[in-house]
């Protein structure tokens, strides 16, 4: 069985300063991955894939994550935190039964 | 355009009431998904149709009953909810099912409150 487990319930940071939300695996297959963000009261929007590719992926927003399949890890991060960053970010990998298996997600707050 | 409409965005609902939730997506995607988002949590799988046949319904209960008109088109008919049924209830699409590939994009969704 697939599973995702997001190794901060929350994470604060300051503007400017780098972000870091850790994401692991489990899959018995070669997984495809996601990050998604959810702002509040809105739907969630794709950040980036990991599709057995690059296992360095660049999404939008300055966000990248890396896939590492020696520590089933697919950490996302970003340099520079702006204020618009701050939301729900959740880890996704897609189940062998074709069904996204969620992590239980990460809130990021960010300080002025 | 990678646009999943949902309506409507707010909706509450008598216990006894009838209602529908609608989504639309015009990225030719064969596949669309309801999802059920509680507070704080991830989303819940409900539905998934494909080429606009029932692919997989999570054991759902029966006040919520799916309906694909078209490929573009996605409700939900609502009869005889229960107020644990309040909730943030998402639409999705993906390029085809099954697939892992295929990253799925959501609509805004419908926050229903079952008074």
């Amino acid at each position: 069985a697939q599973s995702v487990t997001q190794l901060d319930s929350h994470v604060s940071v300051s503007e400017g300063t780098p972000v870091l939300l850790r994401c692991n695996y489990s899959s018995s297959y070669s997984p495809s991955l996601f990050w998604y963000v959810q702002h509040p009261n809105k739907g969630l929007q794709l950040l980036l894939k990991y599709t057995s590719a690059a296992t360095l992926v660049k999404g939008i927003n300055g966000f990248e994550a890396e896939f590492k399949k020696s520590e089933t890890s697919f950490h996302l991060t970003k340099p520079s935190a702006h204020m618009s960053d701050a939301a729900e970010y959740f880890c996704v990998v897609s189940t062998n039964d074709y069904k996204l298996s969620f992590g239980a997600g990460t809130t990021v707050t960010v300080r002025a | 355009d990678t646009e999943v409409t949902q309506t409507p965005k707010h909706l509450v609902m008598g216990m006894t009431n009838k209602k529908s939730l609608k989504c639309e997506q015009h990225m030719g995607h064969r596949a669309m998904y309801w999802y059920k988002q509680k507070a704080k949590k991830p989303p819940e799988l409900m539905f998934v149709y494909s080429y606009e046949k029932l692919s997989i319904n999570e054991s759902v209960p029966s006040r919520f009953s799916p309906e694909c008109p078209n490929s573009s088109l996605l409700n939900l008919h609502l009869h005889a909810l229960q107020p644990e049924d309040s909730a943030l209830y998402l639409c999705a699409s993906s390029q085809d099912f099954p697939g892992t590939s295929y990253e799925q994009y959501f609509g805004p969704g419908t926050r229903l409150t079952v008074t």
